[in-house]
């Protein structure tokens, strides 16, 4: 079974850091390309960032880059998000997700963690 | 500029069929998009891959009442046979000509009489 849980979550000054974790199990993590999404109170889905399987083609939403760095430990089959310099506007529940497997098959988000809270409030 | 519209809200009765729609930019009617659905209080679930031709591909456990279409610059996911736990947010997403092109659509709250 494919399962991804988050943590790390929790409540920061603006201007303040924090690193989530996600560890998965239940498929080869090494070989997969994984994503983080984030979701503001009563808002939608907003792409946040894009680590492949391998290599150095990560990607970030222009509303996070210079600020967030994606990593992953592929012994330890978790992904992370390092957040620096947060703002009020950061404030969500961040997911990890994974993308599919299928090679070529697009950029899109096939399972899910069940989310880590962050709030950005002095 | 790629983007996706949804209608921010959509009701059935149960036991009745909805047809949701997702509608591309301009220029941009080729491109596939992902459904999720997202129940109260609990994270996303993916559902379907949605081609330009209207193939789709569904994830796991995902039952058969769940089904998608396309047209043009429309992308539609049908629900047949409503029942209570449909009632959910549902989102499309695509990823135009790569990984810097993901964008979300704003979400259709369904809600189920």
């Amino acid at each position: 079974e494919v399962q991804l849980v988050e943590s790390g979550g929790g409540l920061v000054q603006p201007g303040g850091s924090l690193r989530l974790s996600c560890a998965v199990s239940g498929f080869t993590f090494s070989t997969c390309e994984m994503h983080w999404v984030r979701q503001a109170p009563g808002k939608g889905l907003e792409w946040v960032s894009y680590s492949p399987s391998s290599g150095s083609s990560i990607y970030y939403a222009d509303s996070v880059k210079g600020r967030f760095t994606i990593s992953r430990d592929n012994a330890k089959n978790s992904l992370y998000l390092q957040m620096n310099s947060l703002r009020a506007e950061d404030t969500a529940v961040y997911y990890c997700a994974r993308n599919p497997v299928v090679a070529a098959s697009g950029y899109y988000f096939e399972y899910w963690g069940q989310g880590t809270p962050v709030t950005v409030s002095s | 500029q790629l983007v996706l519209t949804q209608s921010p809200s959509a009701s059935a009765s149960l036991g009745a069929s909805v047809k949701l729609t997702c509608t591309l930019s301009s220029g941009h009617r080729s491109y596939a998009i992902a459904w999720y659905q997202q129940q109260p209080e609990k994270g996303p679930r993916y559902l379907m891959k949605l081609n330009s031709d209207g193939t789709h591909s569904k994830g796991d456990g995902i039952p058969d009442r769940f089904s998608g279409s396309s047209s043009g610059a429309e992308r539609y996911l049908t629900i047949s046979s409503l029942q209570s736990e449909d009632e959910a947010d549902y989102y499309c997403q695509t990823w135009g000509t790569g990984i810097w092109d993901v964008v979300f659509g704003g979400g259709t709250k369904l809600t189920v009489l």
